[in-house]
């Protein structure tokens, strides 16, 4: 158990449907990164929020969004889904970045 | 051309064998990450480097900074060393953004 905890493992929707990933991130840390694991794009940063504020966007769709709440669990919405949005969604924890990063099980998506 | 290069992308070895994996990178980094990930998923970070060299049991990473190139080298390599082994870099002036990934090294280790 590295500390950062996603839910749910795996989920399964239809495409146009609207799904919640959530991460906690391990104890102490107050950044949480998400990133996004398919099988042509490799591992790409969507989005790091700070002590709940946004801190920096990299490759994410505008049917995306993400949140970090006051007890610093995180949620990924991911809206009007595609079949190419089928991949795995890491989330990371992190007390600032300079000091490493602890990586969460993740949760695979398959859109269908 | 990606700003982090990884080789060999697959790489078939047998039990015992010195492994080395190779990282280039074209952009000023502040830190590099090795990163392993085992069938099913999970991500696990192996070392973080700004500059030299660090040591965990069998696994040995280095850094050439002048140069952009990192290496990760398992010694006596055994079965369940078979993972895909990700290098990624957080670039220099990137603020608050995440890693930037290399494609991964898919390393098997054959009894």
């Amino acid at each position: 158990d590295s500390g950062v905890t996603q839910t749910p493992k795996h989920l399964i929707t239809a495409t146009g449907q609207r799904v919640t990933l959530r991460c906690s991130p391990r104890s102490g840390d107050l950044s949480v990164y998400w990133y996004q694991q398919s099988l042509d794009q490799g591992l790409q940063f969507l989005i790091h929020y700070y002590n709940g504020e946004e801190r920096a966007k990299g490759n994410i769709l505008e049917r995306f969004s993400a949140q970090q709440f006051p007890d610093l669990h995180s949620e990924l919405n991911l809206s009007s889904l595609e079949l190419g949005d089928s991949a795995l969604y890491f989330c990371a924890s992190s007390t600032t970045g300079a000091y490493g990063y602890t990586f969460g099980s993740g949760t695979r998506l398959t859109v269908v | 051309k990606n700003e982090v290069e990884q080789s060999p992308q697959n790489l078939t070895a047998q039990e015992g064998e010195f492994i080395t994996i190779n990282c280039s990178y074209s952009v000023g980094i502040s830190a590099l990450h090795w990163l392993q990930q085992h069938p099913g998923g999970g991500i696990v970070s192996l070392f973080m480097l700004s500059s030299g060299k660090k040591k965990h049991g069998r696994l040995i990473a280095t850094i050439n900074i002048q140069e952009k190139h990192s290496s990760l080298h398992i010694t006596a390599s055994h079965p369940r060393d078979s993972a895909v082994y990700i290098c990624a870099v957080r670039i220099r002036g990137g603020g608050a953004d995440g890693l930037t990934f290399g494609k991964g090294t898919h390393l098997i280790i054959q009894p």
